[in-house]
């Protein structure tokens, strides 16, 4: 029983485009939702974060984009940079950032070429 | 500011063994939480030590187990490997057993045969 989905394995953008990233959930609990990106060999890394009482966060090039209705949120990189080459990884949690556990996505591989 | 450090890096095991991880927190974080993340997956939340204390548990069987010291350093143990067990364990720390603000660490990749 997934409840995160991240439905596309891999994304492919050209430098200066915008990304945009996908997420569904399926648990109405969630709360709290985040993304994280990582680069191999190393651990993720916290990009951005977006609480359900918002439906948009920004933070310089990244903006989260929340649907509680339709239980979607997705990233928009802009520009995309051929930095943000990674496994970005959608999360959530049905708690208030206590003991209650992150739920992840598989993730989503994105390849910005220059 | 120390990161996040994890050892080892890779390990390989046989089937029925036994295998403990280890897990540095950064400096001035309490609470240590452990990841399994399996090849084409998210990580999975195993559990949470805060204070030396076990503070939340995923969907994991009681041969994974855990202990964190006064220094807050981790260990994740796993009794009677098998196949499946085969992933990425990461370890990522925070403050006062928040979850939101983890610093990850770069894993351990363990192989079971």
């Amino acid at each position: 029983d997934q409840q995160v989905k991240q439905n596309s394995p891999s994304l492919s953008v050209q430098e200066g485009r915008i990304s945009i990233l996908n997420c569904d959930y399926t648990n109405s609990m969630f709360d709290y939702f985040l993304w994280y990106k990582k680069y191999p060999a190393e651990g993720p890394t916290f990009l951005i974060s977006i609480s359900s009482i918002k439906d948009k966060n920004e933070d310089g090039r990244f903006t989260v984009f929340l649907n509680k209705s339709a239980k979607h949120l997705s990233l928009h990189i802009v520009p995309s940079q051929p930095g943000d080459s990674a496994v970005y990884f959608c999360a959530a949690s049905a708690g208030q950032g206590g003991s209650e556990k992150l739920v992840f996505g598989k993730g989503t591989k994105l390849t910005v070429n220059p | 500011e120390t990161g996040v450090t994890q050892s080892p890096t890779h390990l390989i095991k046989t089937r029925g063994q036994q295998v403990t991880l280890r897990c540095s927190s950064q400096s001035g974080h309490n609470t240590v939480s452990w990841y399994q993340q399996a090849l084409g997956q998210g990580p999975q939340f195993i559990f949470q030590y805060y204070r030396e204390e076990e503070n939340g548990r995923g969907n994991f069987p009681p041969r994974f187990s855990g202990l964190q010291f006064p220094n807050y350093s981790s260990e994740l143990n796993v009794n009677a490997l098998e196949l499946d067990d085969s992933a990425l364990y990461l370890c990522a720390s925070s403050l006062g057993g928040n979850i939101y603000e983890q610093y990850f660490g770069p894993g351990t990749r363990l192989t079971v045969t």
